[in-house]
């Protein structure tokens, strides 16, 4: 099925662990994005692509880093994991010409202890 | 800079009854609202967007909003709600354009509507 796939579902990591979380849309959407949720907040923008080899920081990118070597992929990598970013993250990806995400990942659930 | 408030973050209905979910938004350009809808253990799900058409918006499921640009609000309505309408809505505004993607997404925090049987 076409759509955002993100792996995995759920993690826990230990302060200081790194790691990557997965996504892959197979949908040839230009633009992809990484959010994260958390209770009372709504969903705040971490990092976006607006095509392959292109990223750029979004509201929250302290700790993370993302690259797009392809359009289908965009991983976000922690790179030193703190119980801050315990969260749920979610990608989500949209054509060039549309006004805003449709399409989002099931997301995964991070724990960071 | 955007911003986005939603008024109640629990609102509880009776099955039947009209719902209304509040968004009020702060955008220093002609803004682009959306709502989106979020069932248990699921990603967001595109609901309806105003993008500077019709003031009056319909999405999916039956709900829709109205853009009040004096009232700067964008109000999700159904008139009469289901049981599986209960989920968390996130009202969402962007500025910038729309090509490029080179625009932040801003999202309320939201809220989680019930619905009584």
């Amino acid at each position: 099925n076409a759509g955002v796939t993100q792996t995995p579902k759920f993690q826990v990591l230990k302060t200081g662990q790194s790691m990557t979380l997965q996504c892959a849309q197979d949908m040839n959407h230009e633009y992809m994005s990484w959010y994260r949720q958390d209770p009372g907040m709504g969903l705040r923008l971490i990092h976006y692509s607006v095509g392959a080899g292109i990223t750029d920081q979004g509201e929250v990118p302290n700790g993370y880093n993302v690259s797009r070597s392809t359009t289908e992929d965009f991983p976000l990598r922690l790179l030193s994991a703190a119980p801050s970013q315990t969260s749920v993250y979610f990608c989500a990806s949209k054509n060039r010409g549309s006004f805003t995400e449709a399409f989002f990942g099931q997301g995964t659930r991070l724990t960071v202890v | 800079a955007q911003s986005v408030t939603q008024l109640g973050s629990h609102v509880s209905v009776s099955e039947g009854a009209l719902v209304l979910l509040r968004c009020n938004y702060s955008s220093s350009v002609p803004p682009y609202l959306f709502w989106y809808v979020q069932y248990p253990n699921q990603g967001l799900q595109l609901l309806l967007k105003y993008t500077s058409a019709a003031t009056l918006v319909k999405g999916i499921n039956g709900f829709e909003a109205e853009f009040k640009k004096s009232e700067t609000s964008f109000h999700l309505t159904k008139p009469s709600a289901h049981m599986r309408d209960a989920a968390e809505y996130f009202c969402a505004v962007s500025e910038g354009a729309m090509d490029t993607g080179r625009r932040a997404l801003t999202f309320g925090s939201g809220t989680r509507l019930q619905v009584q049987p």
